[in-house]
């Protein structure tokens, strides 16, 4: 079946560093990718629309100069954290469309900002 | 703006018992309703997909309704077993289009115990 991959599933960086976020669909290609932030024991919130070849398409109240997104090609997007703080420690996943209804999601990346 | 709501946030019972977890939004223009499962620090599992024009979907031990009309869904899962431990939530999307983005809701996190 389809599978969406994350890299990396896990990341510590200090206060104030960049992190670059992969999510790549491995055996489709994907125009449209989405990114979502969960905090502990909360819900999945949409973060951005990632576009193939155009820019993301950002949800109210998501800095778009802060999450970076790049979709270079039909299989990878990436989300850039700049300039992390402790307050963007969360869980970040991403969803890519498959088949008929079907959105397939990675395992997730886990961001911890000391 | 739609909002997606389950009642309980969290459930805690013994093996064997049969359980009814609730998710209700607030638009009823809704195309399509799903139920996922995350386990902890992990990606999502669609279990169930109920388009609007359904009433209920079944897999396994596990049953989805859907009534549309009063903006509410429910998950049976019959005869509970300490591997059905996870986080269930309920996503909506507008249209039928999977690069349509999906609104969570607010999940409901499970636990049998043997």
């Amino acid at each position: 079946g389809a599978v969406v991959s994350q890299h990396p599933s896990w990341v510590i960086c200090k206060s104030g560093t960049s992190v670059k976020i992969e999510c790549r669909s491995l055996d489709f290609q994907a125009t449209t990718m989405f990114w979502y932030r969960q905090f502990p024991k909360q819900s999945l919130m949409l973060m951005a629309t990632s576009n193939e070849g155009s820019k993301a398409t950002y949800e109210q109240g998501v800095e778009k100069d802060k999450f970076l997104i790049n979709h270079a090609s039909l299989t990878l997007s990436t989300l850039t954290v700049t300039s992390a703080h402790p307050e963007d420690s969360s869980f970040y996943i991403c969803s890519a469309p498959g088949t008929g209804v079907t959105q397939y999601f990675g395992p997730g990346t886990r961001l911890l900002v000391l | 703006k739609q909002e997606v709501t389950q009642i309980p946030a969290a459930l805690s019972v013994p093996e064997g018992e049969n359980l009814v977890l609730n998710c209700s939004f607030t638009d009823s223009a809704i195309y399509n309703l799903q139920w996922f499962r995350q386990d902890p620090g992990k990606g999502l599992t669609s279990l169930l997909l109920i388009q609007s024009s359904q009433r209920e979907q079944t897999s396994g031990r596990l049953n989805a309704s859907l009534d549309k009309s009063s903006g509410r869904s429910t998950l049976y899962i019959a005869a509970s077993q300490p591997g059905d431990s996870a986080t269930y939530l309920c996503a909506v999307s507008r249209t039928p289009y999977n690069t349509d983005k999906l609104i969570f809701g607010t999940g409901t996190r499970l636990q049998v115990f043997p």
